[in-house]
């Protein structure tokens, strides 16, 4: 079976421009996470999804990012306007539900420039 | 919140010994305890978990041992090979959702 998939893997791009981050989670799953990661912080959540309804966003770092989820196979991490400070690696996961077991995908290596 | 710390921040063992990584959590109130492993450039891969009903957990090389009492857990993983290098994450949550993560222990297994 597919894993998260998270796209684009890299992305490079001069501050001020507006990032979009895309997640598939794994079918079936109706909880869905996003992540990021730093050297300074480390592994922290942003945004937690429960059947497409934000549940905790809490961890969301400003008012420049926003995150969406239309339907049960797709969510997205808007970043509009980028800084440099966001630089990071971004992760999506998803589980079957609250309390279950979290699967990751292989990130989205962002970089501000 | 919850605060995990975990120890050791690097680990070099020789292949076939053993290696333990341990982790303190804060809030009494966690329970549940999942181990990830993130090799370079790949997200974290869940390796296995334990809830707070159970105090040890066993899957092939890898066990998990929890005390609760003492808010301690440990992952330890036996006869070691190269493939075991890469950095393991602890994690503690208290609501059935918030995972909070120990900052990670990078991993070497020497040939």
């Amino acid at each position: 079976d597919a894993g998260v998939i998270q796209s684009p893997r890299h992305e490079v791009t001069e501050m001020g421009q507006e990032v979009t981050l895309r997640c598939k989670p794994i079918s079936g799953h109706n909880s869905l996470f996003w992540y990021r990661q730093t050297m300074m912080r480390g592994l922290e959540l942003l945004i937690y999804f429960n059947n497409n309804v934000p549940i905790d966003d809490s961890g969301m770092p400003e008012d420049r990012f926003s995150a969406k989820m239309p339907n049960a196979s797709f969510s997205t991490l808007k970043i509009q306007p980028s800084e440099p400070r966001d630089s990071a690696v971004y992760f999506c996961a998803s589980s079957r539900g609250q309390g279950q077991p979290q699967h990751f995908g292989d990130g989205t290596r962002l970089s501000i420039l | 919140g919850e605060n995990v710390e975990q120890h050791p921040s690097t680990l070099s063992v020789q292949e076939g010994d053993s290696a333990v990584i341990k982790c303190t959590y804060s809030d009494s109130a966690s329970n549940y305890f999942p181990w990830y492993k993130q090799e370079l450039g790949k997200g974290p891969q869940l390796i296995i978990d334990i809830r707070s009903n159970v105090g040890e957990k066993k899957d092939q090389r890898i066990a998990v041992t929890l005390n609760k009492t003492a808010k301690h857990f440990s992952l330890h993983i036996t006869e070691t090979q190269p493939e075991d290098s890469a950095v393991y994450f602890c994690a503690a949550s208290s609501n059935d959702y918030k995972l909070s993560f120990g900052a990670g222990t990078t991993v070497t297994v020497r040939a």
